[in-house]
């Protein structure tokens, strides 16, 4: 099936610091979601994406569509420890099929 | 606003065993969603209803895996009998219409098959 790989797998940083991270899939996606899961609960969208090149920002979340179509971005600035959780990236392809990425786990050290 | 429930939040069964999850979606919301989400994975759709209708369930393992909503409101997901690989965090979510970037997700049922 669809695979939207993600990396990298997980992240330690230190607080205030600069997060990024990607997604890539094989073929082509029409959109792309970023959503957060904390321990226990189901994912929550953070940021969605509708065309190539769009470039979109949640408070100290940005999120680009990549221009090839086959990539997102999301970049978190300033990190804070309610930052830690999995990040997954997921989108639907051409043929409107939706499929979630493997996950980053974010850890913030204070 | 009440937010999509999931009963029961754990279980543990042993293989061949049948088991039943149940999924309350938030009130008004036409479209429901149930997803597989193997620990260090990402969720995988299983299954999407609109009101009471499939709409798709193409990775469906259909001759263990059943689901219905039956009256386009709340809606159970089996399993038949079970096997060990299907221990997973079973998560609903729901939208008010066929829009993925509109889904609200349940907290999930976490199955252990031992």
């Amino acid at each position: 099936g669809q695979q939207l790989n993600q990396s990298p797998q997980s992240m330690f940083i230190q607080e205030g610091e600069d997060v990024s991270m990607n997604c890539t899939s094989s073929s082509i996606f029409n959109t792309w979601l970023w959503y957060k899961q904390d321990p226990g609960e189901g994912p929550v969208l953070l940021i969605a994406l509708y065309k190539a090149g769009e470039l979109t920002s949640n408070g100290r979340l940005t999120a680009q569509f990549g221009i090839t179509r086959k990539d997102s971005f999301l970049n978190i600035s300033a990190s804070i420890p309610s930052d830690v959780g999995i990040y997954f990236c997921a989108g639907t392809n051409t043929g409107n099929q939706f499929y979630f990425g493997t996950g980053t786990s974010l850890t913030v050290i204070p | 606003e009440a937010g999509v429930a999931q009963s029961p939040r754990y279980k543990i069964i042993e293989k061949r065993q049948s088991v039943a999850f149940w999924c309350n979606p938030i009130s008004g919301h036409a479209t429901l969603y149930w997803y597989q989400q193997i620990l260090g994975q990402g969720p995988k759709l299983l299954i999407q209803f609109q009101n009471n209708g499939v709409v798709d369930d193409s990775q469906l393992p259909k001759d263990r895996f059943s689901a219905e909503r039956l009256k386009g409101v709340d809606s159970t997901l089996k399993i038949q009998p079970a096997k060990l690989e299907d221990s997973a965090v079973y998560l609903c979510a729901s939208s008010p219409r066929t829009t993925y970037n509109e889904q609200f997700f349940g907290p999930g049922t976490r199955l252990t098959v031992l």
